[in-house]
């Protein structure tokens, strides 16, 4: 069975803060991590695709970064709006002819204006 | 296209019932994947297709649950005799083969069984 944590489990902010999440996961057979932004009643969209020890990845004011070695990847944003706030994902991809996606249980980010 | 649209929105259905829940993927991807979410936590995998075959199935997916793509279109998830623990968030998402830009994912469709 795999393991992806996230932390915090949730958070509160204040608009224009800069805040930061945790995704962990195993550091073997890695593939590919994910990130996806999950806004109450709507789909969740997906962010970053990582696949390389090192990426860095950028999307506005959201950034991410990857550890393939320790297994594991953080989400950073700068300057955080009302409109951030949202459930963040991440899923862990191993690839091969495994082709699920292994999510942690979120992230719930509240920005408060 | 405007995406992954899954019918319904929402389900309530008595236990024991039959519910069937529709998903229409992005026409360009091959993939198409079910996930289902409860409360607390992350989506898990439940069954995956690759144009019309059905490749992998969760052990999640009792025998209860079928899941068919017929042309390698839409796709639906059926369970038969519906139990409360069947509640939950049923996500439904697509792909390209090499999902380089992740999976594009329905808005779900929350079934509660009374």
């Amino acid at each position: 069975i795999l393991n992806v944590e996230q932390s915090p489990q949730s958070l509160h902010v204040q608009e224009g803060d800069s805040t930061n999440f945790t995704c962990s996961f195993p550091s073997s057979n890695f593939y590919a991590l994910h990130w996806y932004r999950w806004e109450t009643a709507k789909s969740p969209e997906a962010l970053f695709v990582m696949t390389l020890n090192g990426d860095e990845k950028k999307k506005g004011r959201i950034s991410a970064t990857l550890n393939t070695k320790e297994g594991y990847s953080y989400l950073y944003i700068k300057g955080s709006q009302p409109e951030d706030s949202a459930t963040y994902l991440c899923a862990f991809d191993s690839g091969g002819s495994n082709y699920k996606l292994t999510f942690g249980k979120g992230t719930l980010l509240t920005v408060n204006p | 296209d405007t995406g992954v649209s899954q019918d319904p929105r929402h389900k309530i259905t008595k236990r024991g019932q039959n519910v069937t829940f529709r998903c229409d993927p992005i026409s360009e991807h091959n993939r198409l994947y079910w996930y289902r979410q409860t409360l607390g936590q992350g989506p898990e995998f439940l069954t995956y297709f690759q144009n019309e075959a059905q490749l992998e199935k969760s052990r999640l997916l009792s025998d209860r649950f079928s899941a068919e793509r017929p042309k390698g279109s839409f796709s639906t998830l059926e369970i038969q005799r519906t139990e409360q623990g069947d509640s939950a968030m049923y996500l439904c998402a697509s792909s390209f083969v090499d999902p380089d830009y992740g999976y594009t994912f329905g808005s779900g469709t929350r079934l509660t069984v009374v």
